[in-house]
């Protein structure tokens, strides 16, 4: 199974930083990931795939970025409704996998 | 407006059984692969398995934790996607997604709002 490692875990940060959330891939995936957002009590959804192509209606504050086993998340200027917890997940092979999640909270 | 909509989550003892039921709107169904994914309380996401469409055979596949105790299927003429849950465990307590996966890939690109399902010894 490719093992996806998202750092950090946590991140603190105020409304207008800019902030990056790292993951790493156990191998390689060429640029096969996918990035989620999920707010609290709500279903994730799809921000980025591949690795830096935006979906539509998304802001584009977000941007993505990386290939192989190394991708980032980068939010440009935090905005209060972007506060909510990460996920990577590869599209590459089969089992389907997910980092462990990054919770980006208000300082 | 694409839809996703969970049904027949709840309360299950232990080494019972339950159906869950997921139901699409806005899309052509027949097209796409569909998947179900978990989130127990306050933890991250867990595949669980997907069914091809009827193009690709219908077939199957499970995460490891789920194969041979649950079965994901679906039913066109319904635009229904079905996960038979049996011989639950407490560790299969969380919200239950079903998802929209483009077929040929692996991609989740429209999530359903959850059901949850808690299992208890």
């Amino acid at each position: 199974d490719i093992q996806l490692t998202q750092s950090p875990s946590f991140l603190s940060a105020s409304v207008g930083d800019r902030v990056t959330i790292t993951c790493r891939a156990s191998q390689g995936i060429g640029s096969s990931l996918a990035w989620f957002q999920q707010e609290p009590g709500k279903a994730p959804k799809l921000l980025i795939y591949p690795a830096s192509t935006l979906r539509s209606g998304v802001p584009s504050s977000f941007s993505g970025s990386g290939s192989g086993t190394e991708f980032t998340l980068t939010i440009s200027s935090l905005q209060p409704e972007d506060f909510a917890n990460y996920y990577c997940q590869q599209v590459k092979n089969y089992p389907i996998t997910f980092g462990q999640g990054t919770r980006l909270e208000i300082k | 407006e694409v839809q996703l909509v969970e049904s027949g989550g709840g309360l299950v003892q232990a080494g019972g059984s339950l159906r869950l039921s997921c139901v699409a709107s806005g899309f052509t169904f027949s097209d796409y692969y569909m998947d179900w994914v978990r989130q127990a309380s306050g933890k991250g996401l867990e595949w669980v398995g997907r069914v091809r469409n009827k193009a690709n055979g219908e077939t199957t596949e499970y995460a490891a934790s789920v194969k041979d105790r649950f079965i994901v299927s679906r039913d066109d003429s319904r635009n229904s996607l079905y996960l038979q849950m049996n011989s639950l465990r407490t560790e299969d307590t969380a919200v239950y997604y079903c998802v929209r996966s483009p077929s040929v890939t692996y991609l989740l690109d429209v999530w359903g709002q959850g059901t949850t399902v808690t299992v208890f010894s």
